[in-house]
């Protein structure tokens, strides 16, 4: 079982629409979670932070999180062909050591 | 502010070669990580370090090495080089927060290995 599993996509959304992005994790000690944008060819850059239960909203974007199912989500709202990316999803955890851990990502297409 | 510098940009070697790839963070940031990112594999975690101590290794075999300098500049090398070691290399800095680690990236290092 993978550390963090992402659906590989691609996900495709016309513009305008709610893109959802999912994860899972395995490790039940993690303490924060996070979302990044990769647009190719590009580095890796942070969006949006969680570390408790519940949702967290900034601008466009929600994140949502519960710990008792083990689960991150990604919520793009009006989606816009600028948000065609690979999302990654990655959790931090003291097990064994603190350490970031990504998932494969999320490649999503949002069609004009 | 000065982003993380990552040095080269880009590396051509050939097998049983070794190379070193250097990071610097952003000012005032104590941690630096290494990942190594394929299509195939994602963004695969090498080392994280913090106030020149390693905290965490990936599962990664023995030839992979890092090191960070008091100055929080690190350094990462791959001794007898593999034609799977061929990657973008990603080094990562953060402030010294253990847990609320928010990382930003260099531009990676592209290794090719012929």
């Amino acid at each position: 079982q993978k550390e963090v599993e992402q659906n590989s996509g691609p996900l495709s959304v016309p513009e305008g629409a709610i893109a959802s992005l999912n994860c899972t994790y395995s490790d039940r000690g993690s303490q924060s979670f996070f979302w990044y944008r990769q647009y190719s060819g590009k580095s890796p850059e942070l969006i949006m932070s969680i570390y408790s239960n519940g949702d967290k909203e900034d601008g466009r974007f929600t994140a949502q999180l519960n710990k008792a199912s083990q689960y991150v989500s990604l919520l793009i709202r009006d989606s816009q062909p600028s948000d065609s990316a690979t999302y990654l999803c990655a959790v931090r955890g003291n097990t064994g050591g603190f350490k970031t851990i990504f998932g494969a990502g999320t490649r999503l297409f949002v069609k004009a | 502010k000065a982003g993380v510098t990552q040095t080269p940009r880009y590396l051509i070697k050939t097998r049983g070669q070794q190379v070193t790839l250097s990071c610097s963070p952003i000012s005032g940031h104590r941690s630096v990580s290494w990942y190594q990112q394929t299509p195939g594999q994602g963004l695969q975690f090498l080392f994280e370090y913090f106030s020149e101590t390693q905290r965490n290794k990936g599962n990664f075999p023995g030839r992979f090495s890092g090191r960070q300098f008091s100055n929080s500049r690190s350094e990462m090398n791959v001794s007898t080089l593999e034609l799977g070691d061929s990657a973008l290399y990603l080094c990562a800095s953060s402030t010294n927060s253990a847990t609320n680690e928010k990382l930003f990236f260099g531009s990676g290092t592209q290794l090719s290995v012929l």
